[in-house]
């Protein structure tokens, strides 16, 4: 299977500070990735998706201004949390979207990164 | 919207068969019924997926009813690495998110 990776894998940060999230892609191309936030002992809960060159589309009750998502490249996504409050700690897990053929396409996921605020 | 109900939570013994069921009433005739899986603080692994017959891999079999509103995830031989969280997700075969349901938490014992 292909593999995505995420940089960091784990971070603490002050209240008030902008955390940047990596999802990479590293032996494929991906033109759509998906970011996912998981809380202790909860399902993933789907936040955004993002497309390679356009701007992402944002889950009902996700804040675009709070997560901000940039597909700057086909293997590269990435997620800022920006001013990050104790609240937004949580498991943030992003996947990645394969065509295999015309009709059929396959999702890999990262090994997540797990943010704290202090 | 997940679109699954699954039990909680699951015990098994060591060495013998894990069978995680999954009801989808109201899934289409093209949606099909994924298996992820996710050990504690990693990312989902996949394991099997399928429509209407019934799927194995070297990971698992997928058995689906004829009416395909209900399916069952066995894993013949379960091990104490088996021990996560289970979820079953319908979705189109081209489709584009998965929405993720509360899963099952399925414990090996020894």
């Amino acid at each position: 299977g292909a593999v995505v990776s995420q940089h960091p894998s784990r971070v603490i940060c002050k209240s008030g500070t902008s955390v940047k999230i990596e999802c990479r892609s590293l032996d494929f191309q991906a033109t759509t990735m998906f970011w996912y936030r998981q809380f202790p002992k909860k399902s993933l809960m789907l936040m955004a998706t993002s497309n390679e060159g356009s701007k992402a589309t944002y889950e009902q009750g996700v804040e675009k201004d709070k997560f901000l998502i940039n597909h700057a490249s086909l293997t590269l996504s990435t997620l800022t949390v920006t001013s990050a409050h104790p609240e937004d700690s949580s498991f943030y897990i992003c996947s990645a979207r394969v065509r295999r053929t015309r009709d059929y396409n396959e999702q890999f996921f990262g090994p997540g990164t797990r943010l704290t605020v202090l | 919207d997940a679109k699954t109900t699954q039990p909680t939570s699951m015990d098994c013994a060591e060495g013998r068969a894990a069978n995680l069921p999954c009801n989808h009433s109201t899934i289409s005739g093209n949606e099909y019924v994924y298996w992820y899986r996710q050990i504690h603080s990693q990312g989902p692994q996949y394991i099997i997926h399928g429509l209407k017959n019934n799927e194995t891999n070297e990971m698992a079999s997928l058995i689906i009813t004829e009416d395909r509103k209900s399916s069952t995830l066995i894993l013949p031989h379960a091990t104490l690495r088996d021990t996560a969280v289970y979820y079953c997700i319908v979705r189109f075969l081209i489709g584009n998110q998965f929405y993720f349901g509360t899963g099952t938490s399925l414990t090996v014992i020894p």
